[in-house]
């Protein structure tokens, strides 16, 4: 089984400011990955699949990058409504989830 | 538009089994040839993949979980179920159906229901 883990687990910032999430994965696992959002009482929201492609409808201060067994989920400037528990999904070795990253306001 | 609805009873005692399924409505579970899927999210904890079904019928389960489940799908009812047996208060979770955002089993979940608790007490 592929394990991800996320740092950091929480992570305090004021809007406006860069968030960078990391994700790193027990194996490499080629572009194989994904971030999604979730706030509380809500369904998780696919914002990016296979490492750096935006889902429909994802504002272009989300991005993606990395390959292999390090990836990185960057809000250029937190919106209030980014507050939220984002966690990354691989699916190149049966289907996992991080546990992830609290990203809350200071 | 694509609409997932989950429904099932919210309380299972310890031991039975634990029965849910998805309604899916905007699209075709058949003709669509899309896979649907389970997940859950036990309270303030991360997301688990349960498991996957085509439409035809082909099943691929959590290698942890595979003992206990089970998934069918009904197109004739547009619709596709999860059982998990003996079931115990670590079962207790919000489960989602969801559908993958692209064709194959081995995807991401771009569609997802609202959720619902399902509590294991007696």
């Amino acid at each position: 089984e592929i394990v991800l883990t996320q740092s950091p687990a929480t992570l305090s910032l004021s809007p406006g400011e860069r968030a960078t999430l990391s994700c790193r994965a027990s194996q490499s696992i080629d572009s194989y990955l994904a971030w999604y959002q979730q706030k509380p009482g809500q369904a998780p929201r696919l914002l990016i699949y296979d490492a750096s492609n935006r889902a429909t409808g994802i504002p272009a201060r989300f991005s993606g990058s990395g390959s292999g067994t390090d990836f990185t989920l960057t809000i250029s400037s937190l919106e209030p409504e980014d507050f939220a528990v984002y966690y990354c999904q691989q699916r190149s070795n049966w289907l996992t989830f991080g546990p992830g990253t609290k990203v809350d306001i200071k | 538009q694509l609409q997932l609805q989950e429904s099932g009873p919210g309380l299972v005692k310890p031991s039975e089994t634990l029965s849910l399924t998805c309604t899916v409505s905007g699209d075709s579970i058949y003709s669509s040839t899309y896979h649907w899927g389970w997940i859950r999210q036990p309270p303030g904890k991360g997301l688990e993949w349960i498991g996957t079904i085509s439409y035809s019928g082909n099943t691929y389960y959590n290698p942890s979980l595979k003992s206990r489940v089970t998934i069918s799908v009904d197109t004739s009812k547009n619709q596709f179920s999860v059982k998990l047996s003996s079931v115990t208060a670590a079962d207790t979770a919000v489960y989602y159906c969801a559908r993958p955002q692209a064709r194959g089993w081995l995807q991401f979940f771009g569609y997802w229901g609202q959720g619902t608790l399902v509590t294991v007490s007696s």
